[in-house]
C-alpha cells in the first residue's frame, strides 16, 4: 500500500475554473501536510502547507485538511494557463518528507 | 541569491566514474535533506543531515552512496561507480534548525545522467 496516494491525471480543465486535486495518506501519525508544484523540468516549489482539520486560502489556492479521513485536497479557483504543472502532496510524520507520485494538471486556454 | 544552491546543475558521468553532487542550504537554515527523483516516479527521500550529523539515512541505498555535511562548506552527496540505474534528478532541500514546521524548500537540482 502506497503511503501517499493521488490521481495521476492528466487532469484538464477549462481557463477560470476551478481544478481540485486530492490526496490520501496512510500514516495516521502525520501532523503536517504540503503541496508543491512542479513544472516540468523544474524542482518542487512549495505552494501551501496545512496542519490542522480545515479549510487554508491563499489567494487562489484552498487546501482542505480531514484528519479523520486521511485526506487532503487543494483547490485552485480561476485556474489559469499558467498553473499547468505536476501537483505533488507531501506528508510529514518525521523530519523526512513523503510525496505522493503526482496530478498533472493541465489547465486549457 | 539566498535560495538553495546546487552544483553543478547537470552532471555526466560514464558507468563505474564517481559522482560528486553539492548543495549550500538557504540562508539561516541548517538542516539539508536529500531526495532523488526517478524518470516518471516521484521523490523519494534519501538522508537528511544536520552540521557534522547524519540524522536519518533510512532512505540511502546501501551500497555505493554516502553523504555529508561538514563544519564548513556544502553538503555533499557522492555516489561510487555509478551505474546507469542512478541516473535521475536529485534535490537538496533545507529547513531551519529551530521552529521547524515541516516546511522544507527545494534547489534547482542536479541531473545526473550515466552513459
Amino acid at each position: 500500500q502506497k503511503e501517499v496516494e493521488q490521481n495521476s491525471g492528466p487532469l484538464s480543465v477549462p481557463e477560470g475554473a476551478i481544478a481540485s486535486l486530492n490526496c490520501t495518506y496512510s500514516d495516521r501519525g502525520s501532523q503536517s501536510f504540503f503541496w508543491y508544484r512542479q513544472y516540468s523540468g523544474k524542482s518542487p516549489e512549495l505552494i501551501m502547507s496545512i496542519y490542522s482539520n480545515g479549510d487554508k486560502e491563499d489567494g487562489r489556492f484552498t487546501a482542505q485538511l480531514n484528519k479523520a479521513s486521511q485526506y487532503v485536497s487543494l483547490l485552485i479557483r480561476d485556474s489559469q494557463p499558467s498553473d499547468s504543472a505536476t501537483y505533488l502532496c507531501a506528508v510529514s510524520p518525521s523530519r523526512q518528507l513523503t510525496f505522493g507520485s503526482g496530478t498533472q494538471l493541465t489547465v486549457l486556454p | 541569491n539566498a535560495g538553495v544552491m546546487q552544483n553543478p546543475r547537470h552532471l555526466v558521468r560514464r558507468r563505474g566514474q564517481e559522482a560528486r553532487l553539492r548543495c549550500s542550504p538557504m540562508k539561516g537554515h541548517s538542516h539539508v535533506y536529500w531526495y532523488r527523483q526517478l524518470p516518471e516516479e516521484g521523490l523519494k527521500f534519501m538522508v537528511y543531515l544536520q552540521k557534522e550529523n547524519i540524522i536519518d539515512e533510512s532512505g540511502m541505498p546501501k551500497e555505493r552512496f554516502s553523504a555529508e555535511f561538514p563544519k564548513e562548506g556544502p553538503s555533499i552527496l557522492r555516489i561510487q561507480q555509478v551505474v546507469r540505474g542512478d541516473s535521475a534528478a536529485y534535490f537538496c532541500a533545507s529547513s531551519p534548525g529551530t521552529g521547524y514546521s515541516g516546511e522544507q524548500y527545494f534547489g534547482p537540482g542536479t541531473r545526473l545522467t550515466v552513459t
